[in-house]
């Protein structure tokens, strides 16, 4: 299968700094990308919906402010969690839907944020 | 009440016990359903994917989705300790539409 990396994989920063995680299509284009959030033995909550060239998408109750996602080509999303604190302290997850493909979604290996 | 119903668990089985994971969902137009496996502290993974109702089978995995119902199985078989892991549903409306996801079913099975 295709195959979707992240970066980094875990951070711990302080609070009050930004932090910027990366999302990558290794192996295909990906016209759009998909950040979601999990909290431990909860599900995966879609925070907001990417797309290459255009603002992202934000779900009901995310701060776009607040998360700032950026699909400059077609291979890479950024997430750049602002100002952290202790409650944004997650496992972010993305995935990528193939350029043209109506269905399957590749997802990332995650990247697990704390915010001391 | 959640779009999409799912006990978390967990479930532990015995080595080569089937192991049955279920869904339910409220929203009848969904017509794309997946089941992933997630392990510990990694993304999820794609195991089986099905539109409308019906079954579907690949090796040890067999996915069935009763639409009448509302309700969506996947079957395990011959259940492996490599097994052990989060089973999540997940299911759409249209084929490139957002993935509503179950709460997933930390799945044990013991050697």
């Amino acid at each position: 299968g295709a195959v979707v990396s992240q970066h980094p994989s875990w951070v711990i920063c302080k609070s009050g700094t930004s932090v910027k995680i990366e999302c990558r299509s290794l192996d295909f284009q990906a016209t759009t990308m998909f950040w979601y959030r999990q909290f431990p033995k909860q599900s995966l909550m879609l925070m907001a919906t990417s797309n290459e060239g255009s603002k992202a998408t934000y779900e009901q109750g995310v701060e776009k402010d607040k998360f700032l996602i950026n699909h400059a080509s077609l291979t890479l999303s950024t997430l750049t969690v602002t100002s952290a604190h202790p409650e944004d302290s997650s496992f972010y997850i993305c995935s990528a839907r193939a350029q043209g493909n109506t269905g399957e979604l590749f997802f990332g290996e995650g990247s697990r944020l704390t915010v001391l | 009440q959640k779009e999409v119903e799912q006990d978390p668990g967990p479930l532990s089985v015995p080595e080569g016990a089937i192991v049955s994971l279920n869904c339910t969902y409220s929203n009848s137009a969904f017509q794309y359903f997946m089941w992933y496996r997630q392990y510990s502290r990694k993304g999820p993974e794609l195991l089986m994917y099905t539109y409308s109702s019906g079954n579907k089978e690949d090796g040890r995995f067999t996915a069935q989705v009763d639409k009448s119902s509302k309700y969506i199985s996947l079957f395990i078989r011959d259940s492996q300790p490599s097994d052990s892991a989060t089973y999540l549903c997940a299911m759409s409306l249209g084929g490139g539409g957002k993935l509503i996801f179950g709460q997933g079913t930390e799945l044990s099975v013991k050697p």
